[in-house]
């Protein structure tokens, strides 16, 4: 069975700093990696997903994640943190045809001026 | 295009009393899911629904039951609300199994 821990519950950078939030997973094959931003009171946006391939990803609003096999994990990273990026962050793993995906336990990050 | 909608956005209930949370996606996906979110523990699936006509369950299902009316809408009923169900409810859609899910803005219920 698929698991997901987020070490970091509660993150604070300032404007402009670097930011990597720690994502690390447990499945027994290649899995499909997601990370989720969700801003207070709403639903949750996709930032980027890994499927296969290359193993840093892109994403949107600046994001990028680098998928490491060796260590399990799914890092998200941005070097400039802008302070609208404040929220709650989830990674999540899913199997390449499993309906459910597993989520983390999320991390929030704040924003200093 | 809307995406994924759900109403109500915020519901209070009495224990004991039922009620029906809606969702509707216009992406013609064919996955949809309901999902609870509870502080620290992420989002676990409550249900979830591969195609029309066919249901199953998730991590926790105990409590609710679903309906997949048609391809665009996937309803979650709580038929004897209690206060564990007291959550923010998610229902999400997605393409195929497997693919990135998208998620609707989200049910605020209390129980009393």
């Amino acid at each position: 069975a698929q698991s997901v821990t987020q070490p970091d519950i509660h993150i604070t950078v300032s404007e402009g700093a670097s930011l990597e939030l720690r994502c690390n997973y447990s499945y027994g094959a290649t899995p499909y990696l997601f990370w989720y931003v969700q801003s207070p009171g709403q639903g949750l946006q996709l930032l980027l997903k890994y499927f296969s391939g290359d193993t840093l990803v892109q994403g949107i609003k600046g994001f990028e994640a680098e998928f490491k096999r060796s260590q399990s994990s799914f890092n998200l990273r941005k070097p400039s943190v802008h302070w609208s990026d404040a929220a709650e962050y989830f990674c999540a793993v899913g199997a390449p045809e499993g309906q459910n995906f597993v989520f983390g336990p999320g991390t929030r990050l704040s924003v200093l001026p | 295009n809307a995406g994924v909608t759900q109403t109500p956005k915020f519901q209070v209930l009495k224990t004991g009393q039922s009620m029906t949370l809606q969702c509707a996606q216009d992406m013609n996906h064919n996955s949809m899911y309901w999902y609870r979110q509870d502080p620290g523990m992420g989002l676990r699936l409550i249900y979830y629904s591969a195609s029309e006509g066919t249901t199953d369950k998730g991590e926790v299902p105990n409590g609710y039951n679903v309906s997949r009316l048609n391809k665009r809408e996937f309803s979650l009923r709580l038929e004897s609300a209690a206060p564990s169900q007291t959550s923010v409810y998610f229902c999400a859609s997605s393409e195929k199994a497997g693919g990135w899910k998208y998620f609707g803005p989200g049910t605020r219920l209390t129980v009393t």
